[in-house]
């Protein structure tokens, strides 16, 4: 596609419930982020995917999060057992990856609300 | 990690160059220097990034000092729709991770 896209682009979940957020990148972008902000914040790391790589998680806040990206291209993050504090904009980027230094492109993030 | 240093707020006139200070006294050699900056409720936006040499595209300027201890971003002629928090980066050596800080929240005033 043209962009990164993220779906949905808001979420309202009660606590304790399981939430899984989408991100779809760029076509034939090899790299994908994942980064949460929350209010007033800026962006906090989650995980990062480089192709058939194992994964960077060292993100991960807690082993409530989860995240895999499918044939290369759509990542889903699962985050189980929701809390207030998950609470936040999910934002996804893409590259080309490849540690060239190719800028991020950011979707415009899912905005979960946890009540 | 080569961590960076931001001044939390500045102001810029419109029309004028907004010059955004970020120091980076622990870079390493091979690390790249990266500006974003994220308008309110927007995903962040790539600007421009550099290693050594200056830097200049349609959108900014990049000055690296010799040292590479510090940065400036310049954007040349400051208007209203620049209002936004830019955040310097260093990249991590051999990977494409950004670890963003707290960044500078510019507001650019009539």
């Amino acid at each position: 596609g043209a962009g990164v896209s993220q779906s949905p682009s808001n979420k309202v979940t009660e606590k304790g419930k399981d939430v899984e957020l989408r991100c779809d990148p760029i076509s034939g972008h090899t790299a994908l982020y994942w980064y949460r902000q929350s209010l007033g914040q800026g962006l906090e790391f989650l995980i990062y995917f480089q192709g058939n790589s194992a994964p960077d998680k060292s993100g991960l806040p807690s082993d409530r999060f989860s995240a895999e990206r499918t044939g290369g291209s759509v990542s889903t993050l699962t985050i189980q057992r929701t809390q207030q504090e998950d609470s936040a904009v999910y934002l996804c980027a893409s590259s080309q990856g490849g540690g060239q230094g190719n800028g991020y492109t950011f979707g415009s993030g899912t905005r979960l609300t946890v009540v | 990690d080569a961590k960076t240093t931001q001044p939390t707020s500045m102001d810029c006139a419109e029309g004028r160059a907004a010059n955004l200070p970020c120091n980076h006294s622990t870079i390493s050699g091979n690390e790249y220097v990266y500006w974003y900056r994220q308008i309110h409720s927007q995903g962040p936006q790539y600007i421009i990034h550099g290693l050594k040499n200056n830097e200049t595209n349609e959108m900014a300027s990049l000055i690296i000092t010799e040292d590479r201890k510090s940065s400036t971003l310049i954007l040349p002629h400051a208007t209203l729709r620049d209002t936004a928090v830019y955040y310097c980066i260093v990249r991590y050596h051999n990977t494409d991770k950004l670890i963003f800080g707290t960044g500078t929240r510019l507001q650019v005033f009539p």
